[in-house]
């Protein structure tokens, strides 16, 4: 099946540093790649849609200056968190849809691993 | 405005049972709903998607139901084992295949 891979699976950073998060579509091509967050016993929440080669969508109430999201090619996406936060630690998971498969928007989403942040 | 409810929030049974985990949505105008499984600490594995022309999909012991009308799906697992403990998530798409999560169902299934 259709694999996407993140990076780092997890990181630890100090307050006010910026961590760059990837996440690669191996073996398809993603048009689309979504980024959510999930804290700890919550279920995930959308924070942006990634469109390659424009501007990120934001979800509202998600800070586009602090979550820079970069989708320079169909394959890989990248979530930056600048001047991170304790607060910003979480469970950080992208999705992409294989475009090769599906028809329109009716495909199937396939996830990564998830990227885990702690913000000290 | 999506939103998505699963009941229970969670669930322990003993090895063997069969169970059924519950979706609804409040917009029924849905191309698909997707079930997912994820393990503490992991992503999300896509367990099955059912089209909006579908009324359920099969994949081993699991079965998913989609009643789009009354804005429900139902996972059904038959012989739960150990391994099947996880978090089960559904999830229903808005415009632009953007997913909105269910708060999953905790299952535990006891050896």
């Amino acid at each position: 099946g259709a694999v996407v891979s993140q990076h780092p699976s997890w990181v630890i950073c100090k307050s006010g540093t910026s961590v760059k998060i990837e996440c690669r579509s191996l073996d398809f091509q993603a048009t689309t790649m979504f980024w959510y967050r999930q804290f700890p016993k919550q279920s995930l929440m959308l924070m942006a849609t990634s469109n390659e080669g424009s501007k990120a969508t934001y979800e509202q109430g998600v800070e586009k200056d602090k979550f820079l999201i970069n989708h320079a090619s169909l394959t890989l996406s990248t979530l930056t968190v600048t001047s991170a936060h304790p607060e910003d630690s979480s469970f950080y998971i992208c999705s992409a849809r294989d475009r090769s498969r599906s028809a329109g928007e009716t495909g199937e989403l396939f996830f990564g691993e998830g990227s885990r942040l702690t913000v000290l | 405005k999506q939103e998505v409810t699963q009941i229970p929030a969670a669930l322990s049974v003993p090895e063997g049972e069969n169970l059924v985990l519950n979706c609804s949505f409040t917009d029924s105008a849905i191309y698909n709903l997707q079930w997912f499984r994820q393990d503490p600490g992991k992503g999300l594995t896509s367990l099955l998607l059912i089209q909006s022309s579908q009324r359920e999909q099969t994949s081993g012991r699991l079965n998913a139901s989609l009643d789009k009308s009354s804005g429900r799906s139902t996972l059904y697992i038959a012989a739960s084992q150990p391994g099947d403990s996880a978090t089960y998530l559904c999830a229903a798409p808005r415009a632009g295949n953007m997913l909105t999560f269910g708060g999953g169902t905790r299952l535990m299934v006891k050896p």
